[in-house]
């Protein structure tokens, strides 16, 4: 069971806007940063958003994330078949000492 | 551009310990937290912990009995050490570069590991 909660599947169809959810806690979501990564099949996972709401250089801005008290979301505007993917969202958790916790992933699926 | 490449063991018996490497390239230590995270078969990310620039490590309560990670800077390399390993540790284990909190910028490809 992951310490965030994401919706295991998500979809949509070509040209479409998409939204995961990631919820969690005062301990995580609710006092720090979070961050979202896509992963392809058989690749290691990329960063999408950093701090919530910003794009790294080379994301497309049809990608963007948001967050509100303990809760995140990644919006995916624009939906194109290369965005079927998995999606994880993660966060700093202060519990025991402090450590990384991510959701369980998303997993979409362009129709 | 900074590139992570690790290697190690791809299979081991219960109770061994797993042991991998991951070399830096092109990137420095410093300011940098090194962390070493895994996915289990068709499962999510769980991340086992990280170690920054002076050596000071962080790890998962659920792993920290078992987990060792060092950073070698004459080498360039991250390390990471599971002791008393059992089938549940099988998975893909990935070192990564980020500033900090759960900001991973650079991966490392990937190194399967199987325990049987």
């Amino acid at each position: 069971q992951s310490v965030l909660t994401q919706p295991p599947s998500a979809s949509g169809t070509p040209g479409q806007r998409v939204t995961i959810s990631c919820s969690g806690s005062s301990s995580n979501i609710g006092s720090h940063y979070v961050y979202w990564y896509q992963q392809l099949p058989g690749t290691a996972p990329k960063l999408l958003i950093y701090r919530n709401n910003q794009r790294p250089s080379g994301v497309p801005d049809r990608f963007s994330g948001s967050k509100s008290g303990t809760s995140a979301s990644l919006a995916i505007s624009g939906l194109r078949s290369e965005d079927e993917s998995d999606y994880y969202c993660a966060a700093w958790d202060d519990s025991m000492s402090g450590q990384v916790v991510f959701g369980g992933g998303t997993k979409l699926t362009v129709l | 551009q900074v590139q992570l490449q690790q290697w190690g063991a791809g299979l081991l018996k219960p109770s061994e310990t797993l042991s991998l490497t991951c070399a830096v390239y092109g990137g420095s230590f410093s300011d940098y937290y090194w962390s070493w995270i895994r996915q289990s078969p068709g499962k999510g990310l769980e991340w086992i912990g990280r170690v920054n620039h002076s050596g000071s490590t962080t790890y998962s309560p659920s792993l920290k009995s078992r987990v060792t990670i060092l950073l070698d800077t004459s080498k360039n390399q991250l390390s990471l050490k599971l002791s008393s390993v059992t089938a549940a540790d099988t998975a893909v284990y990935f070192c990564a570069r980020g500033p900090g909190d759960s900001c991973f910028w650079d991966w490392g490809q990937g190194t399967l590991v199987t325990v049987s």
